[in-house]
């Protein structure tokens, strides 16, 4: 039973229009979401993350919208950047639980950029 | 600097042969965790660890062991791989929580044949 799902495997972008990739998840107990960052040969690397009390968080290009009702979050990136093509996974924890070193992960989806 | 270093970084052995791949992360930090990314299926949860001797399992323990006997070191050992736990793994550690994110190191590929 896949808790947080990533519909789309692959996405392609021009230079400087705007990326966005989405994230389904289904146990309504998730309180914290997190994206993650990954290029070929090395490990993911955190890149945002926001709390369920918050509907979003900004981090220069990068922008997370969490929608609660529909289970439903996205990352923008504003403008794409060929630098930024890399597979994006989202993930999410229950905070404040006694699993808190628990983390799940969607399949990913690969992000390309074209210059 | 800061970083979790995983070994070997690729690895090539036969079904039953038991195998240790090592973690060590340098950033004093409580938790600890692996992870196996597979096509399609993206990165699932093995074991993670909230402190020294606590261990708990994630969504896929199944076949794998780890311990943690001192704070920096995180061994994922596999006692008798099987083909289905052909996988790039990935170890990575955390200061408190999730809410700091995990930080992940270069992941080892394991083929068992």
């Amino acid at each position: 039973d896949q808790q947080v799902k990533q519909n789309s495997p692959s996405l392609s972008v021009q230079e400087g229009r705007i990326s966005i990739l989405n994230c389904d998840y289904t146990n309504s107990m998730f309180d914290y979401f997190l994206w993650y960052k990954k290029y070929p040969a090395e490990g993911p690397t955190f890149l945002i993350s926001i709390s369920s009390i918050k509907d979003k968080n900004e981090d220069g290009r990068f922008t997370v919208f969490l929608n609660k009702s529909a289970k439903h979050l996205s990352l923008h990136i504003v403008p794409s950047q060929p630098g930024d093509s890399a597979v994006y996974f989202c993930a999410a924890s229950v905070l404040g639980s006694s699993n808190t070193g628990k983390l799940i992960f969607g399949q990913g989806t690969t992000l390309q950029v074209k210059p | 600097e800061a970083q979790v270093t995983q070994n070997p970084r690729y690895l090539i052995t036969v079904t039953g042969k038991k195998l240790t791949v090592t973690c060590s992360q340098n950033m004093n930090h409580e938790y600890m965790s692996w992870y196996r990314q597979d096509p399609g299926l993206g990165l699932r949860q093995i074991y993670y660890s909230m402190n020294v001797e606590v261990t708990d399992k994630g969504d896929v323990p199944e076949g794998y062991k780890v311990s943690r006997k001192e704070k920096r070191n995180f061994p994922l050992i596999l006692e008798s791989p099987s083909p289905n736990q052909t996988s790039l793994y990935f170890c990575a550690s955390s200061e408190t929580g999730i809410n700091y994110g995990y930080t992940f190191g270069s992941g080892t590929r394991l083929t068992v044949v």
